[in-house]
């Protein structure tokens, strides 16, 4: 069964403007650490956000944030005030605390497009 | 400080040949993973070390994939017969503390496998 799940293979945006990237998880562990991850064209993976299952308040790191909603197991990326230099592929991860071990499982991400 | 350094960055072989991809994870990091990128695919876990443990082998897709990590540090990957479907950009990822919380990955360049 898919792990992470990223409904969105393709997302434009405006620049300037704020857009959601789609997350959803499925495990049944209570422990679990949720990340997300852009990669540019030049290839490198950039770590952008965590998200700890136990953590109450929705993670935030500049114009970073997530929506995170642990009942519909589903952990959105917002981006706010979008920048040319936004344009990449964003992935969801997901390392599962109990059963899982220390294997970090990845979604097939999405592709953002930043318009001037 | 020094990230995570692969080599080499590019790899072109011949189809049945045996190849060596290295990986440096950051100093003082315990944990060392490697992920392959099919073209415009998501991460597909291989392999997992920590520390002085037994390495968590349960992505490998066949036994022509083996990895070693020396003294705790520097990992080779090696594959051996390589075959077409094996061209892929190879990641190396390290982090600090896999035992709990947050377990951010940093990722190298990554090595990018042709086999002809």
């Amino acid at each position: 069964a898919q792990k992470i799940t990223q409904t969105q293979p393709g997302m434009f945006v405006q620049e300037k403007e704020a857009v959601t990237l789609d997350c959803t998880y499925d495990t049944s562990d209570q422990s679990y650490g949720l990340f997300w991850y852009k990669q540019p064209s030049s290839g490198e993976m950039i770590f952008l956000i965590y998200q700890g299952s136990y953590d109450e308040q929705n993670a935030t790191e500049g114009r970073y944030s997530l929506n995170f909603q642990k009942a519909r197991k589903s952990t959105n990326l917002v981006i706010s005030a979008s920048q040319l230099g936004d344009s990449a592929m964003y992935f969801c991860a997901m390392r599962e605390g109990n059963t899982g071990g220390f294997k970090t499982i990845f979604g097939a991400g999405t592709r953002l497009f930043v318009k001037a | 400080g020094a990230g995570v350094s692969q080599s080499p960055s590019n790899k072109v072989t011949e189809k049945g040949k045996d190849v060596e991809l290295r990986c440096d994870p950051i100093s003082g990091h315990t944990a060392l993973y490697w992920y392959r990128q099919s073209l415009g695919q998501g991460l597909e876990f291989l392999i997992y070390f920590q520390g002085n443990s037994a390495p968590d082998k349960s992505g490998l897709p066949s036994d022509r994939f083996s990895a070693e990590r020396t003294g705790g540090s520097v990992s080779t990957l090696t594959i051996q017969r390589t075959q077409q479907e094996d061209s892929a950009v190879y990641l190396c990822a390290s982090s600090l503390r896999p035992a709990g919380g947050q377990d951010t990955q940093y990722f190298g360049p990554g090595t990018r496998l042709t086999v002809l």
